[in-house]
């Protein structure tokens, strides 16, 4: 089945204690991406990623980094997490850059 | 900057009605245009993208129009489904097909 995984799904965490949210697709998509999305601001860009090696910043990429290394994963490193970091994130895949998107389920963080 | 708005926020009918949810954007600059749908406590799903070239795309109930020169796309959906009770996003993406900047949704209820 074609699809978009994230993990882990839930994760709750205190400030400053590094974490990893791993994203995986099988699409052999060459665009991934990251966003957050928070009510009231809706969904937000945090990186993109144009095909391996290659990443850029989105809108709000402060306080996040990310890694393509290889063409199936794209993980999200929050190196010391802060409470306004609290947030739903979602990773996605595409053929390549301005094609239809693939979401996958989200990663509901909270840092304590 | 890019701004996407969708107005309504929250809109509610009857089941059967033709509906008509918008979305505005403030660069015309678009490299294409994107309608998703999303459930509670999901990942989006893509069900429309209009490339800037074209005027509308038809998935089976749905059609989505775009204009723009005057920054406006529109989501019609068709004699409407209790089913069709969701989020619906609007996502411009520009800067050579990299980044992507969403509306904060409308939140459709489709009464039985």
């Amino acid at each position: 089945e074609a699809q978009v995984t994230q993990n882990p799904r839930y994760l709750i965490t205190v400030t400053g204690k590094k974490l990893t949210v791993t994203c995986s697709q099988n699409m052999n998509h060459e665009y991934m991406s990251w966003y957050r999305q928070d009510p009231g601001l809706g969904l937000r860009q945090i990186y993109y990623s144009m095909n391996v090696e290659v990443t850029d910043k989105g809108d709000v990429p402060e306080g996040y980094k990310v890694s393509r290394k290889e063409k199936r994963n794209f993980p999200l490193i929050l190196e010391s997490p802060s409470p306004n970091q609290t947030s739903l994130y979602f990773c996605a895949s595409s053929l390549w850059g301005g094609r239809s998107l693939f979401f996958g389920p989200g990663t509901r963080l909270t840092v304590l | 900057k890019q701004e996407v708005t969708q107005i309504p926020a929250a809109l509610s009918v009857p089941e059967g009605e033709n509906l008509v949810l918008n979305c505005s954007f403030t660069d015309s600059a678009i490299y294409n245009l994107q309608w998703f749908r999303q459930d509670p406590g999901k990942g989006l799903t893509s069900l429309l993208l209009i490339q800037s070239s074209q005027r509308e795309q038809t998935s089976g109930r749905l059609n989505a129009s775009l204009d723009k020169s005057s920054g406006r796309s529109t989501l019609y959906i068709a004699a409407s489904q209790p089913g069709d009770s969701a989020t619906y996003l609007c996502a411009v993406t520009h800067q050579g097909a990299q980044k992507l900047v969403f509306g904060q949704g409308t939140r459709l209820t489709i009464n039985p």
